[in-house]
Formats: structure tokens, C-alpha cells, sequence
């Protein structure tokens, strides 16, 4: 079962709007959760990531927003820029957990 | 330059004949784990280590076998390949448990199993 689904296969947005990358968890027990950047033939790299004690963490353009009871988390890059189309993975964990789920990828491309 | 190298980088080989993807960390990383990412359905955990000596099995461990003999290698070994573990596979490693520590990645090994 997949604990953590991104419904997005893809999205496409302007350069300097914002990106919306979407994630859905369905285990109540995860704690922790990251986002990952892919681009092709290279492994995925760490994006920034948020604890269950937070709602919200900004790292420059990039904000992650979680909210627990809707068993949500969205990642926003303002502005978007060429540079950041690659494939978006949201990752989850429990503390007590050794192991971390990853959703299925979205697909970001940014247009000139 | 710190890294985490897969060998071999794209291998196509036949179903029954046994193969082993290296991984090596030069960050003296505590926890390591080897991942798959198929269409559809993401990065799924298939092995990780906590340290020498201590592995355990993730998501899908199905048809796979792992060792740490030594805290910078942790080499996935598949004993009798079938065309179901046609796969993109990465290694990773972080400081610690890897749950509250970010991971990084290697930059992926294609097998085809024909």
C-alpha cells in the first residue's frame, strides 16, 4: 500500500509563478517529512524538510507547508524558475520507524 | 568531494545469473539503505543498515540479499535476478538512522533482467 501518493504526475508553470507540489500520507504515525529533487540519470537530492511540530518551514523559494489533520503537505517554490523543472519526491517517517516512504514523484517544468 | 558511488552504473543480463551493485559512502555514514524506483510508484525501500553488522528489510526484500561488513560499503546482491527486478536502483547513506537526517543519494544503477 502506498502510504504516500502524490496525484500529480506532472506540472507545468511559467518561470517567476508559483509551484504548488502536492502530498498526501495516510500514517498517522509519521513524523517527519522531506522533499526530495531528481533530475535525470542523477540521484534524488535533499530539498528541505519539516517536523510534525511545525506547520511551516522556508528555506528561500522553497516553503513547506504540513497540515497534520488533513495528513497533508504541499511544497511552494517562489518564483519558479527554469532551473528547478526535475521530478519532486515527498518522503515520510516515524521516529520510532527506521524506514521512510516516498510517494510516487511529480514532475515540475518550468517554461521560459 | 563527498559521495556515495554505485557500480555499475547500467547492466542488462540474463534471469538466473547472480549479480552484485556496490555502493561506497566516503562520509563515514552510520545508516545506509538501497532503494528501487519504478513508474508509478516511487522510491521503495528495500534494505537498510543501521550499522556494521546490522541490516534489516524494508519495504520490498523479496529476491534480495545485503551485507555491511565494513561501514563504507553496503552492496546489494541478487542471488537469482528475474525480469521483475528490472528496476532503477539507488544507494543511500546518511549520519544517522536517516530518518530525522536527510539522505544522500548515488546517482543510480539501471538493471535489466531479460
Amino acid at each position: 500500500d502506498q502510504q504516500v501518493k502524490q496525484n500529480s504526475p506532472s506540472l507545468s508553470v511559467q518561470e517567476g509563478r508559483i509551484s504548488i507540489l502536492n502530498c498526501d500520507y495516510t500514517n498517522s504515525m509519521f513524523d517527519y517529512f522531506l522533499w526530495y529533487k531528481k533530475y535525470p540519470a542523477e540521484g534524488p537530492t535533499f530539498l528541505i524538510s519539516i517536523s510534525s511540530i511545525k506547520d511551516k518551514n522556508e528555506d528561500g523559494r522553497f516553503t513547506v507547508f504540513l497540515n497534520k489533520s488533513a495528513k497533508h503537505l504541499s511544497l511552494h517554490i517562489v518564483p519558479s524558475q527554469p532551473g528547478d523543472s526535475a521530478v519532486y519526491f515527498c518522503a515520510a517517517s516515524g521516529y520510532n520507524n527506521n524506514d521512510m516512504r516516498f510517494g510516487a514523484g511529480t514532475r515540475l517544468t518550468v517554461k521560459p | 568531494e563527498a559521495q556515495v558511488t554505485q557500480n555499475p552504473r547500467y547492466l542488462i543480463t540474463v534471469t538466473g545469473k547472480k549479480l552484485t551493485v556496490t555502493c561506497s559512502q566516503n562520509m563515514n555514514h552510520e545508516y545506509m539503505s538501497w532503494y528501487r524506483q519504478d513508474p508509478g510508484l516511487g522510491l521503495r525501500q528495500i534494505y537498510y543498515s543501521m550499522n556494521v553488522e546490522v541490516t534489516d528489510k524494508g519495504d520490498v526484500p523479496e529476491g534480495y540479499k545485503v551485507s555491511r561488513k565494513e561501514k563504507r560499503n553496503f552492496p546489494l546482491i541478487l542471488e537469482s535476478p528475474s525480469p521483475n527486478q528490472t528496476s532503477l536502483y539507488f544507494c543511500a547513506s546518511s549520519p544517522d538512522r536517516g530518518i530525522t537526517q536527510p539522505q544522500h543519494f548515488g546517482d543510480g544503477t539501471r538493471l535489466s533482467i531479460l
